[in-house]
């Protein structure tokens, strides 16, 4: 099972600051990794796949990049709406797998 | 639009059984995967279970291998979980995924809103 550790757990920036969250795989995933936010109560929603594609609707301040074991999600200037958990997940081998997740916090 | 909407959760005794359902609407549901991820009260994301768009390949997490089952019925727009032996540890909300790319296989573009199964005594 491939694992994916993110870091770090928290993130404390405040609002119009740039955040950079990684994500690390136990071995090669090549480009098949997603990045998803979720918010408190709600479902997981995908921001990113093929660790630089943005999904439909996904705004521009929201970039990815990466490839093989290490991966960015950047976040160029939060908003208000961006304070959330991210989680990434690799889905080039069986079983598909997550990272535990990054809590991004107002600071 | 797409829609996936889940049902079946509950209240079920350690050792029952359980059958999630999951409704889609708004794409060819036929041609893509689809997957089952849960997350436990306070915990992150566990991808469980996949089916292939024909329902010809199925996968599992080792933690539910033997005891859970996926399927579906592509007559319906319906994936199913079907979950026996069910443990305390199973005590989570179950989410709904489509499968995004090519056939369903690049991650999970769409999510339903998620049903609970609490597995208690």
């Amino acid at each position: 099972e491939i694992v994916m550790t993110q870091s770090p757990a928290t993130l404390s920036v405040s609002p119009g600051e740039r955040a950079t969250l990684s994500c690390r795989a136990s071995q090669s995933v090549s480009s098949n990794l997603a990045w998803y936010q979720q918010k408190p109560g709600q479902a997981p929603r995908l921001l990113m796949y093929g660790a630089s594609t943005r999904a439909t609707g996904i705004p521009a301040r929201f970039s990815g990049s990466g490839s093989g074991t290490e991966f960015t999600l950047t976040i160029s200037s939060l908003q208000s709406e961006d304070f959330a958990v991210y989680y990434c997940q690799q889905y080039n081998n069986w079983p598909r797998t997550f990272g535990q997740g990054t809590k991004v916090e107002i600071k | 639009e797409v829609q996936l909407l889940e049902s079946g959760g509950g209240l079920v005794q350690p050792g029952g059984s359980l059958r999630l359902s999951c409704a889609a609407s708004g794409f060819t549901f036929s041609s893509y995967a689809m997957s089952w991820v849960r997350q436990a009260p306070g915990k992150g994301l566990e991808w469980v279970s996949a089916i292939s768009g024909s329902g010809g390949s199925t996968y599992y997490a080792d933690s539910v291998k033997g005891r859970f089952t996926i399927s579906r019925d592509n007559s319906k727009n319906t994936v199913y979980l079907q979950m026996n032996s069910l443990r305390a540890e199973d005590t989570a909300v179950y989410y709904c995924g489509k499968g995004g790319g090519n056939y369903g296989w690049s991650g999970f573009d769409y999510w339903g809103q998620g049903t609970l199964v609490t597995v208690s005594s």
